[in-house]
């Protein structure tokens, strides 16, 4: 069964640090999609960085990257450059099933990220 | 703005009550979602829409229904809540391999 597992439930970081936020997943679909979402405090779910199973390269996104390293299943989201706004939850996620259209997620149990002073 | 509307926004109600929740959305994207934030458990979906009319089952569907009756509209019902439905819902709409945008979530509580 596909499963997303975040270790950590909880991480600080001081501002301007680069911090990385860690997610392994488990499937037997060689086409898979992987997702990072930010939800800060007041609740909405806000889309950053999406990787591919077939992309080569890692994806960024501005202060967002994420490092993808297929053979270990691991999908982490690395933040260069905390900023205070970047206190948050962080879930990762991913797209189920081979057939892209259906886009079902599976979602991790989140990383709560807080940026100090 | 991925037009996505959540009715309510919040809600209390009583155990055996049932409860209707609305998603609108604006986009015309052919399939929607609802998933349920529980703590521990990041976000599991319940059920979810492929065209109007044409609806599935999620990881836990079990106490919830779904109606799809316009492509804007995405409802799901709570025939009898029951205090263990206590929860923030989310509604999200998708489209191919892009990612899915979620509207600002309900909360409610079941008393």
């Amino acid at each position: 069964a596909q499963k997303i597992t975040q270790t950590q439930p909880g991480m600080f970081v001081q501002e301007k640090e680069a911090v990385t936020l860690d997610c392994t997943y488990d499937t037997s679909d060689q086409s898979y999609g992987l997702f990072w979402y930010k939800q800060p405090s007041s609740g909405e779910m806000i889309f950053l960085i999406y990787q591919g199973s077939y992309d080569e390269q890692n994806a960024t996104e501005g202060r967002y990257s994420l490092n993808f390293q297929k053979a270990r299943k691991s999908a982490n989201l690395v933040i260069s450059a905390s900023q205070l706004g970047d206190s948050a939850m962080y879930f990762c996620a991913m797209r189920e099933g081979t057939v892209a259209d259906t886009d079902k997620l599976i979602f991790g149990t989140g990383t709560r990220l807080q940026v100090f002073p | 703005d991925a037009g996505i509307t959540q009715s309510p926004r919040h809600k209390v109600t009583e155990t055996g009550t049932p409860v209707t929740l609305r998603c609108h959305q604006t986009e015309n994207h052919r399939y929607m979602y609802w998933y349920r934030q529980d703590p521990g458990h990041g976000l599991r979906l319940i059920h979810y829409s492929y065209g109007v009319k044409d609806t599935d089952k999620g990881e836990v569907s079990d106490g919830y229904s779904v109606s799809r009756s316009k492509t804007e509209d995405f409802l799901l019902t709570l025939e009898s809540a029951t205090s263990s439905q206590t929860s923030v819902y989310f509604c999200a709409t998708g489209t191919g391999n892009q990612p899915q945008h979620f509207g600002d979530g309900t909360r409610l509580s079941i008393l």
